[in-house]
């Protein structure tokens, strides 16, 4: 069974800086998507970014950037230029590629709950 | 924003009471999910669908059932609740499978309480 390992469960940025959420994941699948969702205190579970498995190249959105390594099996997510508005929990979640059964349901880490200082 | 609503949006409930919980979609999106939130555990899948009449138990799913008789609706009962059932439910639905799809997009939650 896949798993995802968020190791950090509380980090800080100030204001305009650069942070690295981080996050491992197990699998012995080879083609699969992973996700970072953002989920602000309102509690909505907002869609920050998303990456396949078979893309070598790095997914980026606006401020938000990955870095995925595959044979590490690591994706970490970087905030660039914190804003105040970043602050809430980050979720990081896996999917596998095939929508069989019960395989294309998200699986999710922990989350890591983000502060930003102005 | 995917057009997903759940409701109600907060209930309290007693234990030993039924709860139906309800997800809403206006995106004609085949799979549903319901997901339950509780501190330390993320989230955590309980049921879901993958086509009208189409269901099959998550992780978590003693205690729920659901029911899927329209492609926008999709249904989370708990049949005699439970104080280990308070938690935050999120309902979420994707496309069909495909590299261009499987994104899942989540409902506003839903909180219940049971006393």
């Amino acid at each position: 069974a896949q798993t995802v390992t968020q190791s950090q469960p509380e980090m800080s940025v100030q204001e305009a800086e650069t942070v690295t959420l981080s996050c491992t994941y197990d699998t012995s699948e080879s083609d699969y998507y992973l996700f970072w969702y953002k989920q602000p205190p309102s509690r909505q579970m907002i869609l920050v970014i998303r990456q396949e498995a078979y893309k070598q190249q790095n997914a980026t959105e606006n401020r938000f950037s990955v870095n995925f390594q595959k044979a590490a099996k690591s994706f970490s997510l970087k905030i660039s230029d914190s804003q105040l508005g970043d602050a809430a929990m980050y979720f990081c979640a896996y999917r596998s590629s095939n929508y069989g059964g019960s395989q294309g349901n998200l699986i999710f880490g922990k989350g890591t709950k983000l502060s930003v200082k102005p | 924003d995917a057009g997903i609503t759940q409701s109600p949006r907060h209930k309290v409930t007693e234990t030993g009471t039924p709860v139906t919980l309800r997800c809403h979609q206006t995106e004609n999106h085949r799979y549903m999910y319901w997901y339950r939130q509780d501190p330390g555990h993320g989230l955590r899948l309980i049921h879901y669908s993958y086509g009208v009449k189409d269901t099959d138990k998550g992780e978590v799913s003693d205690g729920y059932s659901v029911s899927r008789s329209k492609t926008e609706d999709f249904l989370l009962t708990l049949e005699s609740a439970t104080s280990s059932q308070t938690s935050v439910y999120f309902c979420a639905i994707s496309e069909s499978s495909g590299r261009s799809g499987g994104t899942q997009y989540f409902g506003p939650g839903t909180r219940l309480t049971v006393l």
